[in-house]
């Protein structure tokens, strides 16, 4: 069984672009959040959705967005970007966002 | 903001060895995990300890859980090269619907 897959698995932007990463869930998992993680820390929590619905969303700015889709999959958006979103971007997913999450292996951002 | 706290920072150890890593937390939780990170990928899921139990066991990891202290502890017995990584713990507190809040990690080094 294919595990949670996330693209691209590297990016360089320039501040003040846009970004969208994408993530796909593991198989028959209907919850995905986002997580942020910067060198030397644990990952933060960015975003929960669960059936196409926002769960929970973390203490960061409206610069931030994602959505989930019907085949549950999900985008993550970041505007205006800053030097201080570098950093790795994890995807996770669970059944239904209230047990285990499995991640994916991230997107790593830098913003130059 | 992070929720658990690892400790200690950083383990270095000989193969065979056992490795012992603690975590505290802040808030009452419904369940704590702990997950393994090598060289900054995707998270890697252990083992997962709802808030009614105070030992788990799963192959050579035995984890333990006092609520009253708000702490849990990880224990890898006889340590291999291949363990090492960073390991963290995450909490899943009482009506965050499932946002897991980290802590900073234990980066564990074993020696051959």
């Amino acid at each position: 069984d294919a595990g949670v897959t996330q693209s691209p698995t590297h990016l360089i932007k320039t501040r003040g672009q846009h970004v969208t990463l994408r993530c796909s869930p593991i198989s028959g998992h209907k919850s995905v959040s986002w997580y942020q993680q910067v060198l030397g820390q644990g990952p933060q929590f960015i975003f929960q959705y669960y059936e196409k619905e926002e769960r929970g969303r973390g203490n960061f700015p409206d610069r931030f967005s994602a959505r989930q889709f019907p085949n549950y999959s999900s985008e993550l958006n970041v505007n205006a970007l800053l030097l201080g979103d570098s950093a790795l971007y994890l995807c996770a997913s669970s059944q239904r966002g209230l047990e285990t999450q499995y991640f994916g292996p991230g997107t790593r951002l830098l913003v130059l | 903001s992070q929720q658990g706290e690892e400790d200690p920072q950083a383990l270095s150890i000989q193969e065979g060895e056992n490795a012992t890593m603690n975590c505290s937390y802040k808030t009452s939780i419904n369940n704590l995990q702990w997950y393994r990170q090598n060289s900054g990928r995707g998270l890697v899921h252990l083992i997962l300890i709802r808030s009614n139990e105070r030992e788990k066991h799963s192959g050579r990891l035995r984890v333990t859980l006092d609520t009253s202290k708000k702490s849990s502890s990880l224990l890898i017995t006889a340590s291999r090269a291949a363990d090492t990584a960073s390991y963290f713990c995450a909490t899943d507190a009482r009506g965050s619907q499932g946002n897991l809040i980290f802590g900073k990690g234990t980066k564990l080094s074993v020696k051959p």
